[in-house]
């Protein structure tokens, strides 16, 4: 069964620190992995896409990298701000984009709170 | 743009009551999809529509009906309210692309 699951489930930092988010996925055949991140109350917020051929991307202060061998991504958060606190979503599709509608398998989540 | 809108923001059904949750979008996306987001797991597929006039179903169809008559509009039926259908519902849309976009979701409580 196609599943994505995150770990932590939460996590508490202090601004300024840096901190990384884990992402294992069984989803097959894989098309991208996405992360996104959810304010409260919010919908989600795309962070970065990566597909098969790409290792890193990054996005300002977050970067996510990609090991398609082990199925495994992170999300890396530098230099935390108290508006990092949020949910963040790793998602991975099953589907190959030939034109057609990607379905996409979400994991769970990591709530971070950043304190100050 | 206004982007993904979605109305209402919050609802309160009693069981057995009906309603629609209304998702529009000005970006003029062909792909558009409607979500639902339980405590503790994933966003999970209800529906989908990859153009107007064509649907399908997701993982969770089950109590739902949806149409697109419009490129813009989306709407999520519920027909016969449940306590297990409370949730928050999330209208997402798409392009040819990768990238999706959610709305800002309606919180949905069935007594």
């Amino acid at each position: 069964k196609n599943q994505v699951e995150q770990s932590p489930q939460s996590l508490i930092i202090l601004e300024g620190k840096n901190c990384t988010l884990q992402c294992n996925y069984t989803v097959s055949p894989f098309s991208n992995l996405r992360w996104y991140k959810q304010d409260t109350g919010r919908g989600p917020v795309s962070l970065t896409i990566m597909t098969f051929s790409e290792n890193t991307k990054s996005n300002g202060r977050y970067t996510a990298t990609l090991d398609a061998d082990t199925k495994q991504s992170s999300l890396h958060i530098t230099a935390s701000q108290l508006s990092d606190s949020a949910s963040y979503i790793c998602v991975v599709s099953d589907s190959l984009f030939s034109g057609g509608y990607n379905k996409l398998i979400f994991g769970a989540g990591t709530r971070l709170a950043v304190h100050p | 743009n206004a982007g993904v809108t979605q109305t209402p923001k919050f609802q309160v059904l009693k069981t057995g009551q009906s309603m629609t949750l209304q998702c529009a979008q000005d970006m003029n996306h062909e792909y558009m999809s409607w979500y639902r987001q339980d405590p503790g797991m994933g966003l999970r597929l209800i529906h989908y529509s990859v153009g107007a006039g064509i649907t399908d179903q997701g993982e969770v169809p089950n109590g739902y009906n949806v149409s697109r008559s419009t490129t813009e509009d989306f709407p999520l039926r519920l027909l016969s309210a449940a306590p297990s259908q409370t949730s928050v519902y999330f209208c997402a849309s798409s392009p040819r692309t990768y990238e999706q976009y959610f709305g800002p979701g309606t919180r949905l409580t069935v007594t």
